[in-house]
């Protein structure tokens, strides 16, 4: 079983829609989430990192940890077809986060249609 | 401003055939740095990881290798390739002091045929 786990597989929004994405660990060991944006043919780059329970807004995007429950989400509000990308959760230990092991979810595709 | 840079682009080569990848870091002294292997459409799977020149740690076992010849050098080796090598591979970097975020590099589209 994956321990990062994603949902949906895919999504397509019109544009100027909300996203959300979902992300759930089955490892209590896990404490601090990433997302991540893959645009086709590139490498991911980081959106943002929640550490903390609670919301974290970011422009048009905002994430919410609860730490409880193991659960991450993210939703792009007003989504751009430039939006249009495969999304990751990653989790890392408190341990290892200094080296920077990171655990991937399996993502989720994100179409944004005119 | 910190660049990464993977070679080569791309490679198609046979099966039981050697392979070496590699990555390099400019404008960053002393980074983390990562291989991580994505399948088409998939996931990320770190491979292996390096906080320091000549020490790298292994994530999972693929038949690979990985070495850190110079500070700002990263490579991906394996002596003879297997069908299930094919796929995307990635280089990045963190840096410790910051917030552990990844860069990732452009990466590489390996196809082992």
């Amino acid at each position: 079983q994956q321990k990062v786990q994603q949902s949906p597989e895919s999504l397509s929004v019109p544009e100027g829609g909300m996203a959300s994405f979902n992300c759930t660990s089955s490892d209590r060991n896990f404490q601090y989430f990433w997302w991540y944006r893959q645009h086709s043919g590139e490498g991911p780059k980081a959106l943002m990192s929640i550490f903390s329970d609670g919301d974290k807004k970011e422009g048009r995007f905002t994430a919410h940890l609860n730490k409880a429950s193991l659960h991450v989400s993210l939703h792009i509000r007003d989504s751009q077809p430039s939006d249009s990308a495969l999304y990751f959760c990653a989790a890392s230990e408190q341990r290892t986060q200094v080296v920077g092991q990171l655990t991937f979810g399996s993502g989720t595709r994100l179409q944004v249609y005119a | 401003a910190q660049t990464i840079h993977q070679w080569p682009v791309a490679e198609i080569k046979a099966v039981g055939s050697p392979l070496s990848l590699g990555c390099t870091i400019k404008g960053k002294s002393s980074p983390n740095l990562y291989w991580y292997w994505q399948a088409t459409g998939g996931t990320l799977q770190q491979l292996f990881y390096s906080i320091t020149v000549g020490q790298v740690e292994s994530v999972v076992q693929l038949n690979l290798s990985a070495s850190r010849p110079k500070d700002d050098q990263f490579i991906l080796s394996t002596e003879k390739l297997l069908l299930s090598h094919s796929g995307f591979y990635l280089c990045a970097w963190s840096w410790t002091g910051g917030t552990y975020e990844q860069y990732f590099g452009p990466g590489t589209r390996l196809t082992v045929l």
